[in-house]
């Protein structure tokens, strides 16, 4: 059974820091996605990983994909208060399957 | 973008009703739709796979004859929650894969909150 792990589950921060979030799997997959909720909401799509040492970055945020050590980061560069949301990464086994989501990352970016 | 609609948002409704949540692709066919469950401030579990033209894949622990799925087009398939009750309060979400875009993202649906009184 696949499972994903992320930490931290919840992270507060200053606006203006930088810090990571990982995102830990159990099997082999080279597809892995990082969607943001805003309370009360559904998905958003944030960033696409489909092979080894792929990185995407979108604004502050970075997302990167090691399959070897099944490990995806997303980095957050000079946090704002916006950025306050939670974090779901989920990895998909095989093309057009289910995707299994870490359990996300609450973060609070205070001023 | 591709899009997806799930309706209604929001329901109320009391305990021993059947509620129909219906997902739509709008603007593509999707090969498969998929609804999932998520209490608060916890992360999304997937319940059931739905391919058009064929029974619902459901996962383990979830009642096939409670939450009863059809995927009858290309573009719209549908989560009836039988006689529901207060455990059955939940957020539902569905998503859709494009047929022919296996390298895209899902695309998820807005979610519907169910209250169930």
């Amino acid at each position: 059974e696949l499972k994903v792990e992320q930490n931290p589950l919840f992270l507060s921060m200053q606006e203006g820091k930088n810090y990571t979030i990982y995102c830990n799997y159990s099997t082999t997959s080279d597809r892995l996605y990082w969607y943001r909720q805003d309370p009360g909401k559904s998905l958003e799509s944030l960033f696409v990983l489909l092979s080894n040492g792929a990185v995407k970055q979108e604004g502050r945020l970075m997302a990167s994909l090691d399959t070897k050590a099944r490990l995806s980061t997303l980095h957050i560069t000079a946090a704002v208060h916006d950025l306050s949301a939670t974090y779901f990464c989920a990895v998909e086994e095989t093309s057009g399957s289910r995707l299994t989501f870490g359990e996300g990352t609450q973060l609070t970016v205070n001023p | 973008g591709a899009v997806v609609s799930q309706h209604p948002s929001r329901v109320i409704c009391k305990s021993g009703t059947s509620v129909k949540i219906e997902c739509r692709s709008l603007d593509f066919q999707a090969t498969t739709m998929f609804w999932y469950r998520q209490f608060p401030k916890k992360s999304l579990m997937l319940m059931a796979t739905s391919n058009e033209g064929s029974k619902a894949t459901y996962e383990q622990g979830v009642e096939k004859d409670k939450f009863l799925i059809n995927h009858a087009s290309l573009t719209l398939s549908t989560l009836t929650v039988t006689s529901a009750h207060p455990e059955d309060s939940s957020f539902y979400i569905c998503s859709a894969i494009a047929r022919g875009y296996s390298n895209q993202p899902q695309h998820f649906g807005d979610g519907t909150r169910l209250s169930i009184l």
